[in-house]
């Protein structure tokens, strides 16, 4: 099946600092999601892309499906971003996610 | 308009016993999955389900787990006979409808088995 990769595993941020996470997926994929999980263990979605840049507040996220990678910016860090960020994409006819292993960031005031 | 609901938040059972976690999916949707986040692993997928009928059960454990989402009321994952390893996050998500469509969670039952 497809295999997805994430990284850095752990990140470490003083707040105001920006980040780059990545997502590496091995096969072509019709979409992809970004998911922030936070220290309650809630699943927030955060971007729902297929390709292209979209942009939410601080955080933007760009995937390029052809080259099999996606990328999350988060600028100006706080201490609320901090928990656990997971990419998934969707996998044979019924578009089960696969998700990734997840980055832990952990942004210190 | 209401997210997708699971309850309870969580619930502790004993070895032995049966273990019901129930899924109300967004308004409008009618495409249910189920994922499971054992400690220190990612989350894996368990069931898909639409109204009356459970359409990709591939993940699901072969023993003591089902699912099923009748056409009236929640979506539920029944695990009888709980043992320890069974101690998870269960995430139920929804979709307007199958396909590449974007999928959004619910905030999980955590099962915690003594």
């Amino acid at each position: 099946g497809i295999q997805v990769e994430q990284s850095p595993p752990d990140l470490i941020l003083q707040e105001g600092a920006n980040s780059t996470l990545r997502c590496n997926f091995s096969d072509s994929v019709n979409n992809l999601q970004w998911f922030h999980q936070n220290p309650w263990g809630q699943l927030i979605n955060l971007f729902y892309i297929p390709s292209g840049t979209k942009q939410n507040g601080r955080l933007s996220a760009t995937t390029v499906a052809t080259e099999r990678y996606s990328l999350l910016y988060i600028s100006s860090s706080q201490t609320t971003d901090s928990g656990v960020y997971f990419c998934a994409v969707p996998t044979g006819a019924n578009s089960k996610l696969t998700f990734g292993k997840g980055i832990t960031l952990s942004v210190r005031p | 308009n209401a997210g997708v609901m699971q309850n309870p938040r969580h619930l502790v059972r004993r070895r032995g016993q049966e273990a019901r976690l129930r899924c109300s999916p967004m308004k409008g949707h009618s495409h249910v999955y189920w994922y499971r986040q054992l400690p220190e692993e990612g989350l894996k997928f368990m069931v898909y389900l639409q109204k009356e009928n459970i359409i990709d059960e591939s993940g699901m454990p072969k023993e003591r787990f089902s699912a099923e989402f009748p056409k009236e009321g929640p979506s539920i994952l029944r695990i009888q006979q709980v043992v320890r390893g069974d101690s998870a996050a269960y995430f139920c998500a929804s979709s307007r409808a199958g396909g590449p469509h974007e999928q959004f969670f619910g905030p999980g039952t955590r099962l915690t088995v003594l």
